[in-house]
């Protein structure tokens, strides 16, 4: 089925260790997103891209870092993991049309950092 | 940035009940959107509105745009236990343009909870 594949659905780090959230796309969609769900904090955007190659911050990025070298893909880095990084991870996906016809979500990264 | 007020937190309905949340923000927006994410899911779109005043329904759900632009709510009829989940209201600013292109501000999510 056609959408946003995020892996892994789970992981348990320890503090200090490093990991990479792949998220993958098949709707051909320009813009691709990374949030961090926290409970009663709702979704805050960490990092953007609207094109292969190009990267933004969002409201959150600290910690984190991203990169877009083939359209389908989205990776979120963190390079040294802390407690307060602990949260579920949403990659999400839009077509040119805008958030109405393509902002497409994935399922979720659950990270725990002990 | 641009802060959403979404109210109520949580919500513990009996099935068949209808239900009300709203979203608030001091600044205006253009569009305002709804979601809603299933237990261990990420969010889906369920309505979306363009202009102030507009009521727009999707089966038992029905979101309005404020008269404002600075508030929208979402109300739900005759709720089953289907409905459980998280709601998040998302707002997308005059000067977003086409795309929300990072600028779309969500919510902090109203968590549903029905009884059977």
């Amino acid at each position: 089925n056609a959408g946003v594949t995020q892996t892994p659905k789970f992981r348990v780090l320890k503090t200090g260790q490093s990991m990479t959230l792949l998220c993958a796309q098949d709707m051909n969609h320009e813009y691709m997103y990374w949030y961090r769900q926290d409970p009663g904090m709702g979704l805050r955007l960490i990092h953007y891209s609207v094109g292969e190659g190009t990267t933004a911050k969002g409201e959150v990025p600290d910690g984190y870092n991203v990169s877009r070298l083939k359209k389908q893909n989205f990776l979120l880095g963190l390079e040294s993991a802390a407690p307060s990084q602990t949260s579920v991870y949403f990659c999400a996906s839009e077509s040119l049309g805008g958030p109405t016809y393509g902002y497409t979500f994935g399922s979720g990264t659950r990270l725990t950092v002990v | 940035g641009q802060q959403l007020n979404q109210s109520p937190q949580s919500m513990f309905i009996q099935e068949g009940e209808d239900v009300s949340m709203n979203c608030t923000s001091s600044s205006i927006f253009n569009t305002w959107l709804w979601y809603k994410q299933d237990p261990g899911e990420g969010p889906v779109l369920l309505i979306a509105l363009y202009k102030a005043g507009e009521l727009t329904s999707n089966g038992r759900l029905t979101a309005q745009f404020g008269i404002t632009r600075k508030d929208s709510f979402l109300n739900i009829s005759a709720s089953i236990p289907s409905d459980v989940g998280i709601y998040f209201c998302a707002g997308l600013p005059p000067w977003a343009g086409g795309t929300s292109y990072g600028k779309l501000t969500f919510g902090q999510g109203t968590i549903l909870t029905v009884h059977p």
